[in-house]
């Protein structure tokens, strides 16, 4: 089956840069996603990698290579708010049955952001 | 205000009662989904829905039954619920195509099971 693997804890200070790393052990997805999730929160939506590359948006930037299977997503200038579980996501090949498959998480990484 | 609701938001039951966890999205969304969250486990999807009347098993069904017989409601069922489906459980919907990486998550139900 398919499995996205990531760190499970991260910590660093405000205002520090931080990478959390997502690989997939399958070949073929069809993109990346990120979800942030606070404490007793829904999972909201970050970004989303299509193909190869950086995506920006604001402090949060996302990465993808297809070829290692492998993604990061770089947070910039930390702020106490974001303390949080971060998700990559991504969705497997189409089933056999022809039916389309919806996300794959992984397992989450917790932020701790330090003043 | 686009977003998804979920009831109850809370509930303690006993093994064996059936119960329904109710899902509604306002956006018009084709897919929608419903999760289950456990420590150290992430988002499992339970089921998945393509539209109404389409609906297909995730990686974890078992015990679980869902409906789509309209495109806003996809409630989930539980018919004889067991203490291992205590469990924080969230539904979910998103468009077609690529915005289906976007997922809109309802506030969750924290359900026990006793």
């Amino acid at each position: 089956g398919q499995s996205l693997e990531q760190p499970s804890e991260v910590t660093a200070v405000e205002g520090a840069i931080v990478q959390i790393n997502c690989t997939y052990q399958t070949s073929g997805f069809y993109g990346l996603s990120w979800y942030q999730q606070h404490d007793g929160g829904a999972p909201t939506f970050l970004s989303y990698n299509a193909l190869d590359g950086l995506e920006e948006t604001g402090r949060f930037s996302s990465f993808l290579s297809r070829s290692d299977s492998y993604g990061y997503l770089l947070l910039q200038e930390l702020q106490m708010k974001d303390s949080a579980s971060y998700f990559c996501a991504v969705r497997p090949p189409t089933l056999s049955s022809g039916s389309a498959r919806q996300l794959t998480f992984g397992s989450g990484t917790q932020l701790t952001v330090l003043p | 205000e686009a977003q998804v609701t979920q009831n109850p938001r809370y509930l303690i039951t006993v093994t064996g009662k059936k119960l329904t966890v109710t899902c509604s999205q306002n956006m018009n969304h084709e897919y929608m989904s419903w999760y289950r969250q456990d420590p150290g486990l992430g988002l499992r999807q339970i089921y998945y829905s393509m539209n109404v009347e389409a609906t297909d098993k995730g990686d974890v069904p078992e015990g679980y039954k869902v409906s789509r017989k309209e495109k806003r409601n996809f409630p989930l069922i539980l018919e004889s619920p067991s203490p291992n489906q205590t469990s924080l459980y969230f539904c979910a919907s998103s468009s077609r195509g690529l915005g289906a990486y976007e997922q809109y998550f309802g506030p969750g139900t924290r359900l026990t099971v006793t």
